[in-house]
């Protein structure tokens, strides 16, 4: 089936400590996402990628990093810089050719401990 | 002003009611225009895409979409309680990115 999987679908983190949560996707899209949704609240972008090993920076980039070294891979790491990252966070793709629907995987739930 | 705005809502409706969720956007230059299902805990569903002026219809949902004045609507006719959840609005803003931008949400109850 294609898709997008994400993993874990629940993730703990202690203080200080980096987590890195996976994306892939097997629909052959160009463009990839990161969202960050908090309770009761929109989706906020992190991070996108157009095309591989290329990605820019959404409106809530400090304390994560990317890497695009796939087309079918887009992680995501939450680093000790980021200091509230309890959340829920939704991966996506589209096929990137004008504004096209974009789908979205079963989102990780992390958590600090 | 934010990009989408969205009335938070809550939204409650009786079954068999027709449900109306409004989202204006500020750039005018916005292309694609989607809304999105999201039931609690679980992530977003694309319900419906817009990307010309008027009314696009699918099933019990209509999305209309009215550039001049700059908003989007979704109506859900004959709402059934499956229907309860979040909807969000979404956009492609001009400028060539890819990058999708999402309004706050509008719960909708369907009371039985």
């Amino acid at each position: 089936d294609g898709g997008i999987t994400q993993s874990p679908k629940y993730l703990f983190r202690k203080e200080g400590q980096n987590v890195t949560l996976s994306c892939e996707q097997n629909l052959n899209h160009d463009a990839m996402y990161w969202y960050r949704q908090d309770p009761g609240q929109g989706l906020r972008l992190i991070y996108y990628s157009q095309i591989v090993n290329d990605f820019q920076k959404g409106d809530i980039a400090e304390g994560y990093s990317v890497s695009r070294e796939k087309k079918e891979s887009f992680p995501l790491t939450v680093t000790s810089a980021q200091k509230n990252p309890t959340a829920f966070y939704l991966c996506a793709s589209s096929d990137g050719q004008g504004g096209t629907e974009a789908f979205f995987g079963q989102g990780t739930r992390l958590t600090v401990v | 002003q934010k990009e989408v705005e969205q009335n938070s809502g809550p939204l409650s409706v009786p079954e068999g009611a027709i449900a109306s969720l409004n989202c204006t956007y500020s750039d005018r230059g916005s292309q694609s225009f989607f809304w999105y299902r999201q039931y609690s805990g679980k992530s977003p569903e694309l319900i419906m895409s817009i990307y010309s002026n008027g009314d696009k219809e699918d099933g019990r949902f209509t999305a209309q979409l009215n550039k001049a004045s700059q908003y989007v609507s979704l109506l859900i006719r004959d709402s059934q309680p499956s229907d309860s959840a979040t909807y969000l609005c979404a956009l492609t803003p001009q400028g060539g990115s890819e990058k999708l931008v999402f309004g706050k949400g509008m719960k909708l109850t369907v009371n039985p």
